[in-house]
This record gives structure tokens, sequence and C-alpha cells, in this order.
């Protein structure tokens, strides 16, 4: 399958600081990714839609100021946590589709990143 | 609006032995898509399986196959001769219909499945 790099894959980090998170398809190019949210034990929550050259799409509930998603490139997409808090920490998951698989709409998925917000 | 509903928490299973994930659905679309995806504890998501709604057969991949029954709305996810790597958390998973760009997926609540040695 197609290959989704996520980076990094645990970070901890002080309340009040900025985090980035990058997720990449190595292998083929992406006009849009997504990026999930899951707490533990339960399921993934979509957080946004990132779109290549323009502006993430948010889902309700979702602070765009707080979750700052940049999409640069076809191979890029960015997920930044400002001024994170304890309660943004969680497990966030990007993933993307491949041109030839957007008839079935296939997802893959990076390995995750671990946030842990002290 | 699209709905999956995982109702076993958890599962287990004997090594070599087969096991049925059960997932049901919820959807007013006439077209979309149904997925199984395996998160061992390393977190990262796995693609297992795919199902589309015209699919007149049953998807197999591997040791994977979807038992796709349209009428009852379900697509459970059976794993023949299970193995200890098989231990995972399953999820259950639908897309929208087909379009020219990604869509997203919904996610059912996952099934927590060990395998015993």
């Amino acid at each position: 399958g197609a290959v989704v790099s996520q980076h990094p894959s645990r970070v901890i980090c002080k309340s009040g600081t900025s985090v980035k998170i990058e997720c990449r398809s190595l292998d083929f190019q992406a006009t849009t990714m997504f990026w999930y949210r899951q707490f533990p034990k339960q399921s993934l929550m979509l957080m946004a839609t990132s779109n290549e050259g323009s502006k993430a799409t948010y889902e309700q509930g979702v602070e765009k100021d707080k979750f700052l998603i940049n999409h640069a490139s076809l191979t890029l997409s960015t997920l930044t946590v400002t001024s994170a808090h304890p309660e943004d920490s969680s497990f966030y998951i990007c993933s993307a589709s491949r041109l030839e698989d957007l008839a079935k709409n296939i997802q893959y998925f990076g390995a995750g990143t671990r946030l842990s917000v002290l | 609006a699209q709905k999956i509903t995982q109702t076993q928490p958890g599962m287990f299973v004997q090594e070599k032995e087969a096991v049925t994930l059960d997932c049901t659905y919820d959807t007013s679309d006439q077209s979309y898509g149904l997925f199984w995806y395996k998160q061992p504890s390393s977190g990262e998501m796995i693609f297992l399986i795919y199902q589309g709604s015209y699919d007149e057969q049953n998807a197999t991949e591997g040791r994977y196959s979807l038992n796709f029954q349209k009428a009852r709305k379900s697509a459970n996810l059976v794993i023949s001769a299970s193995q200890l790597g098989d231990s995972a958390m399953y999820f259950c998973a639908m897309g929208p219909p087909r379009s020219g760009s990604a869509r997203q997926l919904t996610f059912g609540s996952g099934t927590q499945l060990t395998v015993l040695p």
C-alpha cells in the first residue's frame, strides 16, 4: 500500500508551547489529507480536512485558531497545536488517498503522533 | 449521515482458528464504501480490506474476507487461521459516495481482538 509518514511519533511539551506535526505522502501526491484525533480506547474523530493550496475545512467544535493546518505542497500537510494545554494531550493521526484509490476512497494512515502536554 | 456500529468491545480467539468481527452500518446513500482497518498497540492504522456497495462478490484479501450483507447492512470481517500478530484493535469504517476527491471516513468504536496461544 501507499506510505504516509508522520513525524514526530511522540512529543512531550510544556503547557503554553506550540507543537507542529508533519504528515507526508512519500510515494504519491495527495491534494487532500485528513487529520483525526483519537482518545485512549476510543475511535477516530475527524478534526479537519486539509486541502492543498487552500484553507482547511474544520469539523464542528474544532477550534481552527488552535489547530492550525497548512497544506503547502502535494506531499505535505502540517498540524500545529498552538498554546497547547493538558486537555490537548491525545493521539493525532493523518491520512491521505492516492489518485488511483479515489474511486474507492481508500485512506492510508500515518503512524500517528502521541502528544503529551505537561 | 453515516453511522457505523461495532457491538463487540473485545473478542478472544484461539490461535489458528477463524474469528468474525461484527459491523453494521446505517446510511441513506445508495453508493458507499466499507473498510476495515487494524490498529496495533503501536497506533498505526493499517488498511485491510475494502467492499463497495455495488460489489456483488464479497471482498477477500489473503486471510481477511468481508461478509457483506447489504439487506442487513452488515459488513463483518472474517479472519481465518488467526495468528498471534493479529491481536490488535479493529475498526470498521464507511466512506461517502464516489467523487473526484478524497472524502473522510466514519469509524466505528472498534473491537479489541486478542489471539490466544
